[in-house]
């Protein structure tokens, strides 16, 4: 098992719809990154957080330490949107690794 | 501010062929990373430098991967000889510390094909 688990793994929405995905993890950690890949692209860090909750422009994610789980949402999706989202943690103590989820295909159609 | 920087942007190989590959982190950032990213999967931590010494290479295959940091500046990551698997994306990132919890700035990355 996976000790960072995303869902879905794919999303397909129409432009204009509130996007919501998922991320569970199984360790203690001292911060969680929300990543962003394009197709032939690098990653992009949308948010790092270790507690409570971020927003940038239509961009916002939450994290819920005591039930190892975070969100990132969309608000108004638009097909520029469209990427992998990746969920990245961060181990605590002197495990300062990442450790990557699969990720997850994002597709806002027009 | 300039971003990571990594070349070459593709590469194409033949299984046991070696190859080379080179990033340039931001200015001033101390600690580089090497990921591997096979299609499908999130990337995997193949080194982590904090200036020119190792950090963790605990998943780097070392009878064909070697990477070197030599200034603390400039990395190079070689694999020799390739394999079939060894078929991915290869990123770079760097970030101020390598301690606390910090932003890691990628690279766009080096996609490897072996044939």
């Amino acid at each position: 098992k996976n000790e960072v688990e995303q869902s879905p793994q794919n999303l397909t929405a129409q432009e204009g719809e509130f996007i919501t995905i998922n991320c569970s993890y199984s360790v203690g950690i001292s911060a969680l990154h929300w990543l962003q890949q394009h197709p032939g692209g690098g990653i992009v860090s949308l948010f790092m957080l270790s507690s409570g909750k971020k927003k940038h422009g239509r961009l916002i994610a939450t994290i819920n330490i005591q039930e190892k789980h975070s969100s990132l949402h969309i608000t108004a999706s638009h097909p520029r949107d469209s990427a992998v989202y990746i969920c990245a943690v961060r181990g605590g103590g002197s495990n300062y690794k990442l450790t990557f989820g699969k990720g997850t295909l994002l597709t806002v159609n027009p | 501010e300039a971003g990571v920087a990594q070349s070459p942007r593709y590469k194409i190989i033949e299984k046991r062929q070696s190859v080379a590959f080179w990033c340039n982190p931001i200015s001033g950032h101390a600690t580089l990373y090497w990921y591997q990213q096979i299609l499908g999967q999130g990337p995997k931590l193949l080194i982590q430098f904090q200036n020119n010494g190792v950090v963790d290479d605990s998943q780097l295959p070392k009878d064909r991967f070697s990477a070197e940091r030599l200034k603390g500046v400039d990395s190079t990551l070689k694999i020799q000889p390739a394999k079939l698997e060894d078929s991915a994306v290869y990123l770079c990132a760097s970030s101020t510390a390598g301690l606390a919890p910090s932003e890691q700035y990628f690279g766009p990355g080096t996609r490897l094909t072996v044939t």
